[in-house]
């Protein structure tokens, strides 16, 4: 029973470009989180979806940024036009039904030139 | 008020001693309190959770202790590892469903 699997595990883009980061969440589970981490601090929220709807997405900057979880794939957050403040290590999580245990994937380091 | 403090933010500890890290919280509506490890290059890894209607909750050498009064809860690592040495955040979640709340997080050094 494989994990959170994200990817890529790095991502290198110049400042104008898009940056797609992928995650699958772990078998059976419908409800996925993305997180933002930037080095030496804590994990920011950034979006909450289930199967094909966006259910929070009070932590995600209204410009630039979206997410989706489609009925059949993985869920994708898309960064648009990325500058360099946008660097940091991107989490995904899922979590099954009435389970609240999250599981975290390993994440995908976006790195801004 | 979707806060959650956590303090310190390093701890250096030598092996079989015990590693304390501390977290409050401001909202009360919050009802699920995990830690998570995380080691450098990965993703965090549950460790333990308690809910509010208990004090303490104890899994192997990670023992959570929760004061509900005072908006507070601890985590406690006894017989400290070398393997232990990560970094630690605390979280709190309100309604069931919603979002994780993190803190900052506390990078533990065990010292062999």
């Amino acid at each position: 029973n494989a994990g959170v699997m994200q990817n890529p595990r790095h991502l290198v883009r110049r400042r104008g470009q898009e940056a797609r980061l992928r995650c699958s969440p772990m078998k059976g589970h419908s409800h996925v989180y993305w997180y933002r981490q930037l080095p030496e601090e804590g994990l920011k929220f950034m979006v909450y979806l289930q199967k094909e709807n966006i259910i929070d997405e009070s932590g995600m900057p209204k410009e630039r940024f979206s997410a989706e979880f489609p009925k059949e794939g993985p869920s994708i957050l898309r960064i648009q036009q990325v500058v360099r403040g946008d660097s940091a290590a991107y989490f995904c999580a899922s979590r099954g039904g009435m389970n609240e245990k999250l599981f975290f994937g390993s994440g995908t380091q976006l790195s801004v030139l | 008020q979707q806060q959650v403090k956590q303090s310190p933010q390093s701890l250096i500890v030598q092996k079989g001693g015990i590693s304390i890290i501390n977290c409050a919280y401001e909202n009360t509506a919050f009802d699920y309190f995990p830690w998570y490890q995380q080691f450098p290059g990965k993703g965090p890894a549950l460790l333990i959770a308690i809910r509010p209607d208990v004090s303490e909750k104890k899994e192997g050498r990670f023992t959570i202790s929760f004061n509900k009064s005072a908006k507070q809860f601890s985590l406690h690592i006894m017989d400290s590892q070398p393997g232990d040495s990560a970094t630690y955040f605390c979280a709190a979640r309100g309604t069931s469903g919603s979002r994780l709340t993190f803190g900052e997080g506390t990078q533990l050094t065990v010292n062999p």
